[in-house]
């Protein structure tokens, strides 16, 4: 079974466009992230959400709307998009132990591709 | 600005060979070192290191935190092609709002 699983695993579109990526996780983690990892293969943390509540909001533009519906689900929405969202989005998803995170365990990736 | 810098960016060994991939932090409110194997996709869990000065390992992986120079290395030893791979170290911050911070990591390449 997928521990954390993202739909589509490839997403081509023109500019301008609307889309939305899923991401869904059954480790039973209480905090979700997502990552833009760029063509340099920087990673680079978007978003965090811990039990549907916001935590982390990296400078990310308004473009972007992260929504968490339950604790084992985190969407990523991008409004019109651009040719520099390119990029491979990963989700990731830890638990709150010991009163820190722990690791955190990735998702499989999405490739986007602005066109 | 929170920054990790890993060293060095790129490595060709050949099989056999015992490689040492470095990683130093400058992170607001530190509180661990992880280190991450990426190949084709996602980024898979190799280590974390809380405390300094205590080696974890893992097979022929290892990896140390030293907390004082603000850095961590990552050994593989007599490696293979199947080390093959871009590793990933990320400092780990609390207190609120709480991230892992990526390198650019290595990318090891190991010829058979």
């Amino acid at each position: 079974d997928t521990a954390v699983s993202q739909t589509p695993k490839y997403l081509v579109t023109q500019m301008g466009n609307d889309k939305s990526i899923k991401c869904e996780q059954n480790l039973g983690h209480d905090t979700m992230y997502w990552y833009k990892q760029d063509s340099k293969k920087f990673l680079k943390i978007m978003f965090s959400y811990n039990n549907k509540e916001l935590i982390i909001n990296e400078t990310v533009p308004n473009r972007f709307s992260p929504k968490s519906p339950d604790k084992a689900h985190l969407n990523l929405h991008i409004n019109s998009l651009e040719l520099g969202d390119s990029a491979v989005y990963f989700c990731a998803s830890s638990q709150w132990r010991g009163g820190a995170y722990n690791e955190q365990f990735f998702g499989p990736g999405t490739r986007l591709t602005v066109l | 600005e929170d920054k990790v810098v890993q060293s060095p960016l790129s490595l060709v060994v050949h099989e056999g060979d015992t490689v040492t991939l470095n990683c130093s932090y400058e992170v607001t409110n530190f509180r661990s070192l992880l280190w991450y194997k990426q190949e084709k996709k996602a980024p898979t869990f190799l280590f974390m290191l809380t405390s300094s000065g205590i080696e974890k390992k893992s097979g022929r992986l290892s990896s140390i935190l030293d907390k004082k120079e603000l850095s961590s290395i990552l050994n593989i030893t007599a490696t293979q092609t199947g080390d093959s791979a871009i590793y990933l170290c990320a400092a780990g911050t609390q207190g609120g709002s709480e991230k892992l911070v990526f390198g650019k990591g290595t990318k090891l390449t190991v010829n058979p």
